[in-house]
């Protein structure tokens, strides 16, 4: 079945380090990608999208770029802030079947030090 | 104007009552989920409703019963709660299944039983 693999958690980066979050998948068909982060105590946000391969979402500075050889879809950002400590969240949708499932990662939890 | 509404924010109640999670979107959305959030931050989906009929059902115990009155609401309703129904759920809310825009998400529910 459709699967999302995120590199472990938690990452603790200075303010203005780079900043990579693995995200890996498994799909058949062609899956939408999305990258959402979840502040504390809120709900998700979707942060960025993409819809088919080699397509790159970006949003707030970060980016991500579909790749279909990789199957992967890491999100970056060349210079964090304090303001992006968070959980992020990627996820695969199989727009082909079960009614636009969305399919998460564990989340990697983020935590910038100024 | 809140897009994705959830009601109440926190519900702390003893095992074996019943509760219920109400949720309205104002986004026009044709498509509602509720999903699961446990205490390792993995989210997992449990229900979804097109236009209020029911399209996803997940291995969720039958003590959880989902109920769509119309489109822009979906209850969720929790019987003889159990000390694992502790968690975060999270009502949800996507045109055309999800699959390419994505999701907008409520704020959750932190549901605790003791």
């Amino acid at each position: 079945g459709n699967s999302v693999t995120q590199m472990e958690g938690p990452v603790t980066l200075s303010e203005e380090a780079f900043l990579t979050i693995n995200c890996t998948y498994t799909a058949t068909g062609y899956p939408s990608l999305f990258w959402y982060v979840q502040y504390p105590g809120e709900g998700l946000q979707l942060l960025l999208k993409a819809t088919k391969a080699d397509d790159k979402g970006s949003n707030k500075g970060f980016e991500a770029t579909y790749r279909k050889e990789t199957t992967s879809f890491h999100l970056e950002k060349g210079s964090v802030q304090v303001s992006d400590s968070a959980v992020y969240f990627c996820a695969l949708s199989d727009r082909n079947n079960q009614g636009g499932k969305l399919i998460f990662g564990q989340g990697t939890e983020l935590s910038v030090k100024p | 104007d809140t897009a994705v509404s959830q009601t109440p924010k926190y519900l702390v109640t003893q095992m074996g009552n019943d509760k219920s999670i109400k949720c309205e979107q104002n986004l026009g959305h044709d498509t509602m989920y509720w999903y699961k959030q446990d205490s390792k931050k993995f989210l997992k989906i449990m229900f979804s409703y097109n236009n209020k009929e029911l399209i996803i059902n997940e291995t969720v115990p039958n003590r959880f019963s989902p109920k769509s009155p119309d489109k822009a609401h979906l209850n969720l309703h929790i019987n003889s709660l159990e000390l694992g129904d502790s968690a975060v759920y999270f009502c949800a809310s996507s045109q055309e299944g999800g699959g390419v825009y994505g999701y907008t998400f409520g704020s959750g529910t932190r549901l605790t039983v003791v």
